[in-house]
Protein backbone atom coordinates (compact mmCIF):
# COMPACT_ATOMS: atom_id res chain seq x y z
CA UNK A 1 0.00 0.00 0.00
CA UNK A 2 1.53 4.06 -0.78
CA UNK A 3 2.57 5.39 2.06
CA UNK A 4 2.77 9.66 1.70
CA UNK A 5 4.09 10.71 5.23
CA UNK A 6 4.25 14.64 5.69
CA UNK A 7 6.20 14.82 9.24
CA UNK A 8 3.60 16.90 11.28
CA UNK A 9 -0.19 16.83 11.32
CA UNK A 10 -0.11 20.19 13.04
CA UNK A 11 2.60 23.21 13.18
CA UNK A 12 2.85 26.19 14.94
CA UNK A 13 5.51 28.92 13.89
CA UNK A 14 6.06 32.50 14.28
CA UNK A 15 6.22 35.35 11.59
CA UNK A 16 9.86 35.40 10.15
CA UNK A 17 10.47 32.31 10.92
CA UNK A 18 11.93 29.83 8.14
CA UNK A 19 9.81 26.73 8.45
CA UNK A 20 10.32 23.10 6.66
CA UNK A 21 7.38 20.96 5.78
CA UNK A 22 8.47 17.23 5.11
CA UNK A 23 7.11 14.68 2.75
CA UNK A 24 8.53 11.22 2.34
CA UNK A 25 6.64 8.62 -0.11
CA UNK A 26 8.01 4.96 -0.53
CA UNK A 27 6.67 3.85 -3.96
CA UNK A 28 9.55 5.03 -5.31
CA UNK A 29 7.37 7.88 -7.15
CA UNK A 30 8.81 10.28 -9.84
CA UNK A 31 6.15 12.75 -9.14
CA UNK A 32 6.20 14.68 -6.06
CA UNK A 33 3.42 17.51 -5.80
CA UNK A 34 2.88 20.03 -2.68
CA UNK A 35 -0.54 21.71 -2.59
CA UNK A 36 -2.17 24.26 -0.51
CA UNK A 37 -5.82 23.60 0.69
CA UNK A 38 -7.58 27.01 1.76
CA UNK A 39 -12.06 27.18 2.58
CA UNK A 40 -13.62 28.07 -0.56
CA UNK A 41 -10.64 28.30 -2.63
CA UNK A 42 -9.87 23.92 -2.56
CA UNK A 43 -6.40 22.77 -3.39
CA UNK A 44 -3.81 25.16 -5.26
CA UNK A 45 -0.06 23.47 -6.21
CA UNK A 46 2.37 25.55 -4.55
CA UNK A 47 5.30 22.96 -6.65
CA UNK A 48 6.12 20.35 -8.39
CA UNK A 49 8.91 17.81 -8.99
CA UNK A 50 9.20 15.28 -11.37
CA UNK A 51 12.79 14.12 -10.27
CA UNK A 52 15.35 14.75 -8.37
CA UNK A 53 16.30 18.42 -7.70
CA UNK A 54 14.60 19.12 -10.56
CA UNK A 55 11.39 21.57 -9.71
CA UNK A 56 8.75 23.09 -11.29
CA UNK A 57 6.51 26.67 -9.82
CA UNK A 58 2.91 25.75 -9.32
CA UNK A 59 -0.01 28.05 -9.31
CA UNK A 60 1.28 29.74 -6.63
CA UNK A 61 4.65 29.75 -5.26
CA UNK A 62 5.54 33.03 -4.40
CA UNK A 63 7.06 32.78 -0.86
CA UNK A 64 7.87 29.48 -1.21
CA UNK A 65 10.55 26.99 -2.15
CA UNK A 66 11.17 23.57 -2.22
CA UNK A 67 14.27 21.04 -2.38
CA UNK A 68 14.32 17.53 -3.20
CA UNK A 69 18.08 16.12 -2.53
CA UNK A 70 16.23 12.53 -2.71
CA UNK A 71 13.57 10.51 -4.79
CA UNK A 72 11.71 9.99 -1.31
CA UNK A 73 11.61 13.20 -0.01
CA UNK A 74 10.25 16.63 -1.13
CA UNK A 75 10.55 19.66 1.26
CA UNK A 76 8.19 22.95 1.20
CA UNK A 77 10.67 25.50 2.62
CA UNK A 78 8.72 28.92 3.62
CA UNK A 79 11.51 31.20 3.82
CA UNK A 80 10.10 33.99 6.04
CA UNK A 81 7.31 32.72 7.31
CA UNK A 82 3.77 35.26 7.74
CA UNK A 83 0.19 35.00 8.86
CA UNK A 84 -1.26 34.75 5.03
CA UNK A 85 0.52 31.32 4.93
CA UNK A 86 -1.20 29.38 7.53
CA UNK A 87 -3.08 27.30 6.00
CA UNK A 88 -3.57 23.25 5.04
CA UNK A 89 -0.65 22.00 3.15
CA UNK A 90 -0.94 18.69 1.11
CA UNK A 91 1.57 16.56 -0.29
CA UNK A 92 0.96 14.16 -3.53
CA UNK A 93 3.55 11.79 -5.19
CA UNK A 94 2.68 9.37 -8.18
CA UNK A 95 4.40 7.58 -10.95
CA UNK A 96 5.18 8.82 -14.77
CA UNK A 97 2.12 7.86 -16.63
CA UNK A 98 3.34 5.19 -18.55
CA UNK A 99 1.25 3.08 -21.14
CA UNK A 100 -1.38 4.27 -18.45
CA UNK A 101 -2.76 6.70 -16.10
CA UNK A 102 -1.07 7.14 -12.98
CA UNK A 103 -2.86 8.45 -9.77
CA UNK A 104 -1.53 11.16 -7.28
CA UNK A 105 -1.69 9.53 -3.49
CA UNK A 106 -2.03 11.99 -0.80
CA UNK A 107 -0.62 12.52 2.56
CA UNK A 108 -2.91 13.34 5.79
CA UNK A 109 -1.87 16.95 5.29
CA UNK A 110 -0.16 19.36 7.65
CA UNK A 111 -1.85 22.31 9.52
CA UNK A 112 0.12 25.05 9.55
CA UNK A 113 -0.83 28.30 11.75
CA UNK A 114 1.50 31.34 11.65
CA UNK A 115 1.52 33.43 14.71
CA UNK B 1 -5.14 27.99 -17.97
CA UNK B 2 -7.47 25.07 -16.94
CA UNK B 3 -10.17 25.90 -14.35
CA UNK B 4 -12.26 24.64 -12.51
CA UNK B 5 -15.71 25.01 -10.71
CA UNK B 6 -18.23 24.02 -7.60
CA UNK B 7 -20.83 26.53 -7.47
CA UNK B 8 -22.61 24.69 -4.84
CA UNK B 9 -20.76 24.99 -1.23
CA UNK B 10 -22.50 22.90 0.99
CA UNK B 11 -25.01 20.42 0.22
CA UNK B 12 -26.94 18.02 2.62
CA UNK B 13 -28.96 15.02 1.98
CA UNK B 14 -31.00 12.42 3.94
CA UNK B 15 -29.73 8.66 4.22
CA UNK B 16 -30.62 6.73 1.91
CA UNK B 17 -31.49 9.34 -0.88
CA UNK B 18 -29.39 10.60 -3.69
CA UNK B 19 -27.41 13.49 -4.09
CA UNK B 20 -25.79 15.69 -7.25
CA UNK B 21 -22.74 17.70 -6.93
CA UNK B 22 -22.10 19.78 -9.80
CA UNK B 23 -18.48 20.63 -11.59
CA UNK B 24 -17.85 22.56 -14.18
CA UNK B 25 -14.50 23.50 -15.93
CA UNK B 26 -12.87 24.80 -18.78
CA UNK B 27 -10.26 24.04 -20.92
CA UNK B 28 -9.15 23.64 -24.48
CA UNK B 29 -7.43 20.56 -24.30
CA UNK B 30 -8.82 17.74 -25.90
CA UNK B 31 -6.73 15.19 -24.14
CA UNK B 32 -7.80 15.04 -20.18
CA UNK B 33 -8.88 13.35 -16.89
CA UNK B 34 -11.71 14.68 -14.63
CA UNK B 35 -11.78 13.07 -11.31
CA UNK B 36 -14.12 13.66 -7.63
CA UNK B 37 -12.42 13.11 -4.81
CA UNK B 38 -13.26 12.61 -1.08
CA UNK B 39 -11.94 14.51 1.39
CA UNK B 40 -13.74 13.33 5.04
CA UNK B 41 -12.50 15.02 8.67
CA UNK B 42 -9.47 12.05 8.83
CA UNK B 43 -8.39 14.41 6.13
CA UNK B 44 -7.11 11.93 3.41
CA UNK B 45 -7.97 12.82 -0.11
CA UNK B 46 -9.29 9.77 -1.46
CA UNK B 47 -10.33 9.19 -4.99
CA UNK B 48 -13.99 8.23 -5.75
CA UNK B 49 -13.92 8.45 -9.62
CA UNK B 50 -12.12 9.06 -12.64
CA UNK B 51 -13.38 9.88 -16.43
CA UNK B 52 -10.94 10.24 -19.54
CA UNK B 53 -12.68 12.70 -21.72
CA UNK B 54 -11.66 10.33 -24.89
CA UNK B 55 -14.08 8.02 -23.18
CA UNK B 56 -17.94 8.84 -23.78
CA UNK B 57 -19.32 6.22 -21.34
CA UNK B 58 -19.80 7.97 -17.89
CA UNK B 59 -18.06 6.21 -15.28
CA UNK B 60 -19.32 4.00 -11.97
CA UNK B 61 -18.19 2.85 -9.45
CA UNK B 62 -20.86 1.23 -6.99
CA UNK B 63 -23.16 3.92 -5.78
CA UNK B 64 -21.01 6.71 -7.19
CA UNK B 65 -21.17 7.47 -11.09
CA UNK B 66 -20.94 10.71 -13.28
CA UNK B 67 -22.88 12.90 -15.53
CA UNK B 68 -19.88 13.76 -17.96
CA UNK B 69 -20.72 16.08 -20.88
CA UNK B 70 -17.98 17.20 -22.74
CA UNK B 71 -19.53 19.75 -25.06
CA UNK B 72 -20.97 21.99 -21.53
CA UNK B 73 -17.83 20.88 -20.13
CA UNK B 74 -19.97 19.93 -17.01
CA UNK B 75 -18.87 16.41 -14.88
CA UNK B 76 -21.26 16.19 -12.02
CA UNK B 77 -21.41 13.55 -9.52
CA UNK B 78 -23.93 11.11 -8.49
CA UNK B 79 -24.22 9.59 -5.23
CA UNK B 80 -26.92 6.79 -4.42
CA UNK B 81 -28.15 5.20 -1.28
CA UNK B 82 -26.15 7.82 0.47
CA UNK B 83 -24.55 6.78 3.71
CA UNK B 84 -23.39 8.67 6.56
CA UNK B 85 -20.30 7.67 5.40
CA UNK B 86 -19.91 9.67 2.63
CA UNK B 87 -20.55 13.17 4.38
CA UNK B 88 -16.80 14.59 3.40
CA UNK B 89 -15.58 17.64 1.37
CA UNK B 90 -15.96 16.85 -2.40
CA UNK B 91 -13.66 18.15 -5.00
CA UNK B 92 -13.95 18.02 -8.67
CA UNK B 93 -10.52 18.03 -10.25
CA UNK B 94 -8.60 18.67 -13.66
CA UNK B 95 -5.55 17.10 -14.98
CA UNK B 96 -4.38 17.51 -18.30
CA UNK B 97 -3.39 14.13 -20.25
CA UNK B 98 -0.25 15.32 -21.52
CA UNK B 99 2.71 16.81 -20.22
CA UNK B 100 2.32 17.53 -16.30
CA UNK B 101 0.59 15.41 -14.44
CA UNK B 102 -0.89 18.54 -11.75
CA UNK B 103 -4.32 18.36 -10.82
CA UNK B 104 -6.33 21.42 -10.79
CA UNK B 105 -9.11 21.62 -8.53
CA UNK B 106 -12.64 22.99 -7.50
CA UNK B 107 -13.19 25.27 -4.36
CA UNK B 108 -15.29 22.12 -3.07
CA UNK B 109 -18.35 21.15 -2.00
CA UNK B 110 -18.96 19.99 1.39
CA UNK B 111 -21.93 16.97 1.97
CA UNK B 112 -23.88 16.36 5.07
CA UNK B 113 -25.86 13.34 5.21
CA UNK B 114 -28.86 13.56 7.28
CA UNK B 115 -30.10 10.34 9.46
Amino acid sequence: DVKVTQSSRYLVKRTGEKVFLECVQDMDHENMFWYRQDPGLGLRLIYFSYDVKMKEKGDIPEGYSVSREKKERFSLILESASTNQTSMYLCASSFNDRDSYQPQHFGDGTRLSIL
Amino acid sequence: AQTVTQSQPEMSVQEAETVTLSCTYDTSESDYYLFWYKQPPSRQMILVIRQEAYKQQNATENRFSVNFQKAAKSFSLKISDSQLGDAAMYFCAYRSGQGAQKLVFGQGTRLTINP
